[in-house]
């Protein structure tokens, strides 16, 4: 599976855009580019996911390079129910196990 | 409507005895998995159902795992003579399944399994 590279943590305050940045130097022409987090306590919940294009929705963008080798997760206004371990995954678009292969993720801390 | 249910939501057992962990997927989810997660670590594949067809049991650590997944719908994660390292939280995630790319898994809140 391709692999994919996030830095251990970051900080941000609140009410302010967050960017998380993914690299996947390795992704071929079929993976999709997904974002999970997972709240404390919580199983992990489905934030967004991309092929080629930017990708919007009302949790968060997805800006995706135009080589396709990293990708960047934005929330606009940080709020504290965000802090989370956010999770980048490539996930192959075929018919067989669809299984996630979660790495170590960005654990974000949001600041009052 | 209703997520991923997942019951019981902890456990603590003695060493060598065996557990059953429950999972009640969303319905009309044809495809099921089941995680686990230590302290500190990532998420780690175990099982994998997708309607009929024979379950993909490849991240299973030992023959002491094993699941079934009745009519489709609830499955049961059975770790028998539970050893310490199986200490962990246990996911359960559905999502609607085969030939759908890309569709998200919906995670239950996990089983949180200590053994003594």
């Amino acid at each position: 599976d391709a692999k994919t590279t996030q830095p251990n943590s970051m900080e941000s305050n609140e009410e302010e855009p967050v960017h998380l940045p993914c690299n996947h130097s390795t992704i071929s022409g079929t993976d999709y580019i997904h974002w999970y987090r997972q709240l404390p306590s919580q199983g992990p919940e489905y934030v967004i996911h991309g092929l080629t294009s930017n990708v919007n929705n009302r949790m968060a963008s997805l800006a995706i390079a135009e080589d396709r080798k990293s990708s960047t997760l934005i929330l606009h206004r940080a709020t504290l129910r965000d802090a989370a371990v956010y999770y980048c995954i490539l996930r192959i678009s075929n018919f067989g196990n669809e299984k996630l292969t979660f790495g170590t993720g960005t654990r974000l801390t949001i600041i009052p | 409507g209703a997520g991923v249910s997942q019951s019981p939501s902890n456990k603590v057992t003695e060493k060598g005895k065996d557990v059953e962990l429950r999972c009640d997927p969303i319905s009309g989810h044809t495809a099921l998995y089941w995680y686990r997660q230590s302290l500190g670590q990532g998420l780690e594949f175990l099982i994998y159902f997708q309607g009929n067809s024979a379950p993909d049991k490849s991240g299973l650590p030992s023959d002491r795992f094993s699941a079934e997944r009745t009519g489709g719908s609830v499955s049961t994660l059975t770790i028998q003579r539970t050893q310490q390292e199986d200490s962990a939280v246990y996911l359960c995630a559905s999502s609607l399944g085969r030939g759908l790319s890309n569709q998200p898994q919906h995670f239950g809140d996990g089983t949180r399994l200590s053994i003594l």
